[in-house]
């Protein structure tokens, strides 16, 4: 089994608070990945990165950051929550093969 | 960019058998992976086809045609517990693209 975790699970913030996901993997994955998901809906991929110090954009615009400043880290900022961004953040990495491993997920309710 | 179909829910019963279909349109083709997701779950990994055929994996099978950018997963002596979402998705290479997941297929299995 995929050693990745993901703090906090389930969250319910104030609009306009700022709210840090945290993501850590202990594989020594290279590539990480940050994937947004509604409830029964499909998987949009919003930050991914392929290294410390590489972050790129996803196919999702999102209002997100975040930083890779070191391997089994990967930190995702929202500097000012709103309801839109109420939704389900799944972190995930992967080494040389084309396995994806997902952490649990982090549930977001910004009301 | 990248862009992947798959029905929306098939139903089957206990014991039969279930084929999942996923076309796909890319730019460049890195291989097919089917993922199982689970209510209130996270994604796991099922299957990866790079080349042409079938790979097998106890109950599960997964076929792919890259002629025909098409490929399917083949659910054997369905339990109850395959009552999932099954996600088809490209991309994932050693390069630098990370997954494009399609939509997503609910399954429900029924006694």
């Amino acid at each position: 089994e995929a050693d990745i975790y993901q703090t906090p699970r389930y969250l319910v913030i104030g609009t306009g608070k700022k709210i840090t996901l945290e993501c850590s993997q202990t594989m020594g994955h290279d590539k990480m990945y940050w994937y947004q998901q509604d409830p029964g809906m499909e998987l949009h991929l919003i930050h991914y990165s392929y290294g410390v110090n590489s972050t790129e954009k996803g196919d999702l615009s999102s209002e997100s950051t975040v930083s890779r400043i070191r391997t089994e880290h990967f930190p995702l900022t929202l500097e000012s929550a709103r309801p839109s961004h109420t939704s389900q953040y799944l972190c995930a990495s992967s080494g040389l093969e084309n396995t994806i491993y997902f952490g649990e997920g982090s549930w977001l309710t910004v009301v | 960019g990248q862009s992947l179909e798959q029905p929306s829910e098939v139903t089957a019963v206990e014991g039969a058998i279930v084929q999942i279909n996923c076309t796909y349109q890319t730019s460049g083709f890195y291989g097919l992976s089917w993922y199982q997701q689970h209510d209130g779950g996270a994604p796991t990994f099922l299957s990866y086809n790079a080349l042409d055929g079938l790979e097998e994996t106890g109950r599960f099978s997964s076929f792919l045609s890259r002629s025909d950018s098409y490929g399917y997963l083949l659910l054997q002596e369905l339990q109850m517990k395959d009552s999932a979402s099954y996600f088809c998705a490209v991309g994932g290479d050693t390069g630098r693209r990370a997954l494009t997941f399609g939509s997503g297929t609910r399954l429900q299995v029924q006694p």
